[in-house]
């Protein structure tokens, strides 16, 4: 059984650029979740992918847009990036719409200056 | 108030200590309860998670869940030095997941 993997690990860009980060789900897993988690704190959560649509948003703004592919694989695009967009961005995989029994990846660190 | 409040710690203990963990919150639509270890620099490990209310065990980890006054834990029994982590509360209703801040764990040899 293959874990959830993102790429890519690291990621520095500069203010007002846009970014795209990668998520591959666990095998047998067709929901991806994206959180970003700030230092200090908790992951927040973005956004929920199922079966290709998007199934459930937080409180980011429009800028934070994603996609999920037919073999549920996932990116997570964020345009016109602000300094607090410096975060770790985690995508978690599960099976079904709920949000109880989720896997995390070990996430990308994205600096922004 | 924040939604999901967690002591942020730090909490050291020595070995084979019993600790506790907790969370409060304040939507009582939540249905979900789960527990994460997380070490540096790498994502959330889910430990368990419990529906409603009652408690659940799986071997040194036992969570408890009180919706009545909104306040779940998370109890390890004989602490070991590999525990050490930031343990994450979170919950969960059908349209969102919150998480707490976390608490950081060290547990001393």
């Amino acid at each position: 059984e293959t874990g959830v993997t993102q790429s890519p690990t690291h990621l520095i860009k500069t203010r007002g650029q846009q970014v795209t980060l990668r998520c591959s789900s666990q095998s047998g897993h067709n929901t991806v979740s994206w959180y970003q988690q700030a230092l200090g704190q908790g992951p927040q959560f973005i956004f929920q992918y199922y079966r290709e649509e998007e199934n459930g948003r937080g409180n980011f703004p429009p800028r934070f847009s994603g996609l999920q592919f037919p073999n549920y694989s996932s990116e997570l695009n964020v345009n016109a990036l602000e300094l607090d967009d410096s975060a770790l961005y985690l995508c978690a995989s599960s099976n079904g719409q709920g949000r109880y029994e989720q896997y995390f990846g070990p996430g990308t660190r994205l600096t922004v200056t | 108030q924040k939604e999901v409040e967690q002591d942020p710690g730090p909490l050291s203990v020595p070995e084979g200590a019993i600790v506790s963990l907790n969370c409060t919150y304040s939507n009582s639509a939540f249905q979900y309860f789960m527990w994460y270890r997380q070490y540096s620099r790498k994502g959330p490990e889910l430990l368990m998670y419990t529906y409603s209310s009652g408690n659940k065990e799986d071997g040194r980890f036992t969570a408890q869940v009180d919706k009545s006054s909104k306040y779940i834990s998370l109890f390890i029994r004989d602490s070991q030095p590999s525990d050490s982590a930031t343990y994450l509360c979170a919950m969960s209703d059908n349209n969102d997941m919150r998480f707490g801040a976390g608490t950081r764990l060290t547990v001393k040899p």
